[in-house]
Order: C-alpha cells, then structure tokens, then sequence
C-alpha cells in the first residue's frame, strides 16, 4: 500500500462537521482511497472508499482531489460517537484479497 | 449491514494451551481474514482464505494456524500458546469484488491474555 499522511490528532465541536485530510502523493493510477476507524477497544469500521470521484454514503463524505494527491473525509454532524483513530490508506484495485495495513491515523476527538 | 461475529471478547489461556478463535459473518463472503494488533505495531495479518479449505500465509503465520470448512466460518488455532501472542485478535471478511476493489469488515475482536 502506498504512503499516507494524516495529522495526529484533532478536535472538533458536536454538532459541526469534521473535516479530516489524508495527503497520499505518490498514489497510483490503479489504488483506491479507504477510510476506516477504530473506537476504543472495538473492531475497524469501514467508512468509505474512492477512486477520482466523490463518494457520499450514510455516514461520510469523501472528496478526492482533482490530482489524487490528497483527500478529505467529512462527517457532516459530529456526535461524541464519531470519537475514534481514524486510518486513511491507500489500495491497490487488482484482483486477489490482501491485507490491510494501517498507519497512525488521526486521533479524531469530538467535544461537547 | 454486515455482521463478523468473533466468539469470545475476552479469552484468558495459559501457556501451552490450544486455543481456538471462531469467527463468523452473515454476508456469504469469499474472503476472510485474521489478524492481530498490537500498540505500536499496528495491523499485521496472520492468515486469510479466499475459498472453503483454501489458505494463505499473512505477514506473521508462526505459531498460528486456520481452518475453514465452511463458508461462513474461519477459526485460528494458536497450537501451543505462548505469552508473546497475547494480544487483541481481528477477523474481517469481504467479497470477492471486481478488481479486488472490497472493503473488509471486521468483528470486535477478541482480546485474548496468556498467562
């Protein structure tokens, strides 16, 4: 998986959206942007994927650039519930499973 | 919504012990996956399996083995357990999607302690 960038921590108000940015420059042509979270002692959830759109599902938004070379991940309405790590990773789209591998993420903490 | 269903959230064994770890997921996926995390060390991939009866060996398969007879269920087997696999196990699964473009699912995890 190629190299991602993301803060290591951020705050946010409840209520307001969060807008949390990944730099993946050295993305290729073929890899797909993820964005996954981990609350406190539970599993990895998935959020959301992309590939040169922007995706908008149930719980997120995700704005690529036009580039690729960065992205942002919004939560439109921040609850004490979105407080969590969230990973940003880049992947490749050919066929076959592999295995996921996470960096440090960013330390997403939303305050009342 | 998917499911993974991991057996145990919390499992205390000793050392030298078999320990089994059973997950299960409700969305009739080809693919699942183990792994364990550790602070510091992040997510290291342990086994997955594409296939009933069908394996392969992740980043760290010492000490582990895994057993899928059927579809929806994947187990680990920790064959003699030892005080350095104490850790917090993941088990996901996903699609088979084209390109491979599928995002995994994870259960909650076992937090797994051997004494």
């Amino acid at each position: 998986d190629a190299k991602t960038t993301q803060p290591t921590s951020m705050d946010c108000a409840e209520g307001r959206a969060a807008n949390l940015p990944c730099n993946h420059s050295t993305i290729s042509g073929n890899e797909y942007v993820y964005w996954y979270r981990q609350i406190h002692s539970q599993g990895p959830q998935y959020i959301i994927h992309g590939l040169k759109n922007n995706e908008t599902n149930e719980m997120a938004s995700l704005i690529i650039t036009e580039d690729r070379k960065s992205s942002t991940l919004i939560l439109p309405h921040a609850t004490l519930r979105d407080t969590a790590v969230y990973y940003c990773i880049v992947r490749y789209s050919g066929g076959g499973a592999d295995g996921l591998t996470f960096g440090k993420g960013t330390h997403l903490i939303i305050q009342p | 919504d998917v499911k993974v269903t991991q057996s145990s959230r919390y499992l205390v064994k000793r050392t030298g012990e078999k320990v089994f770890l059973e997950c299960v997921q409700d969305m009739d996926h080809e693919n699942m996956f183990w792994y364990r995390q550790d602070p510091g060390l992040g997510l290291r991939l342990i086994y997955f399996s594409y296939d009933v009866k069908m394996k392969e060996k992740g980043d760290i398969p010492e000490g582990y083995s895994v057993s899928r007879e059927k579809k929806e269920r994947f187990s680990l087997i920790l064959e003699s357990a030892s005080t350095n696999q104490t850790s917090m196990y993941l088990c996901a699964s996903s699609p088979w999607g084209e390109g491979g473009n599928q995002p995994q699912h994870f259960g909650d995890g076992t937090r797994l302690s051997i004494l």
